[in-house]
């Protein structure tokens, strides 16, 4: 089993809609991270969340610690095609490594 | 140049050839790590390397071979790999310890095995 479960794993939706993708654990973490990935390039940080029920705003995107930390969604308002890419939530586990969730890959079509 | 470095992008490999990858980082990290993204996978923990020491070996088959000669450099050696071993191959540098320490990956270099 995954420690980090993401949902949905494909998310395809048109510009202007509204969408919401999810990071769940049964774990408790000390903080979580949220990375976008686009297609040739490598993931690249998001926004880091620490405490709970913490919420983080940027620009259109809104992320969500889970009251308890096992857990944190991620939703975008208007989506646009520019917000096309695999989205990744991650903890770090010890002192050194990060381990990632499967991601969502999120598509906008114009 | 700034940021993760990888090197090739690309590569095409016969499972009998040895190659191997490039990554430097130039943001004076202390802590490497080679991470393996395939279709059908997560992205997968292979090697973690801080203050060039090798911290973890997440059960990687030794025909994958990680070298950290100093704290800028990693290397990925590959020998006799399998075709299932074609992914995309990502490298990435942190500083460490922090709480909430962010990671920075290069490009990443696309593997075939042929």
């Amino acid at each position: 089993t995954q420690l980090l479960e993401q949902s949905p794993q494909f998310l395809s939706i048109q510009e202007g809609e509204n969408l919401t993708v999810y990071c769940n654990s049964s774990s408790v973490f000390s903080s979580l991270q949220w990375y976008r990935q686009e297609p040739g390039e490598g993931p690249v940080l998001l926004v880091t969340v620490v405490t709970g029920g913490e919420v983080k705003k940027l620009k259109r995107l809104t992320f969500q610690f889970g009251d308890a930390r096992k857990d944190s969604s991620l939703h975008i308002t208007a989506a646009q095609p520019g917000d096309t890419g695999l989205y990744l939530c991650a903890v770090i586990q010890g002192a050194q490594k990060l381990v990632f969730g499967q991601g969502t890959r999120l598509t906008i079509n114009p | 140049e700034t940021g993760v470095t990888q090197t090739p992008r690309h590569l095409v490999m016969g499972m009998t050839n040895k190659k191997s990858l490039k990554c430097e980082q130039h943001l004076g990290h202390n802590a490497m790590y080679w991470y393996k993204q395939s279709a059908k996978k997560p992205l997968e923990l292979m090697f973690v390397y801080s203050l060039e020491e090798r911290v973890e070996n997440n059960s990687v088959p030794s025909r994958f071979s990680p070298e950290c000669p100093n704290s800028s450099h990693l290397f990925l050696h590959l020998h006799t790999l399998q075709p299932e071993d074609s992914a995309l191959y990502l490298c990435a540098s942190s500083q460490v310890p922090a709480e909430n320490t962010e990671a920075f990956f290069g490009q990443g270099t696309r593997l075939t095995v042929v």
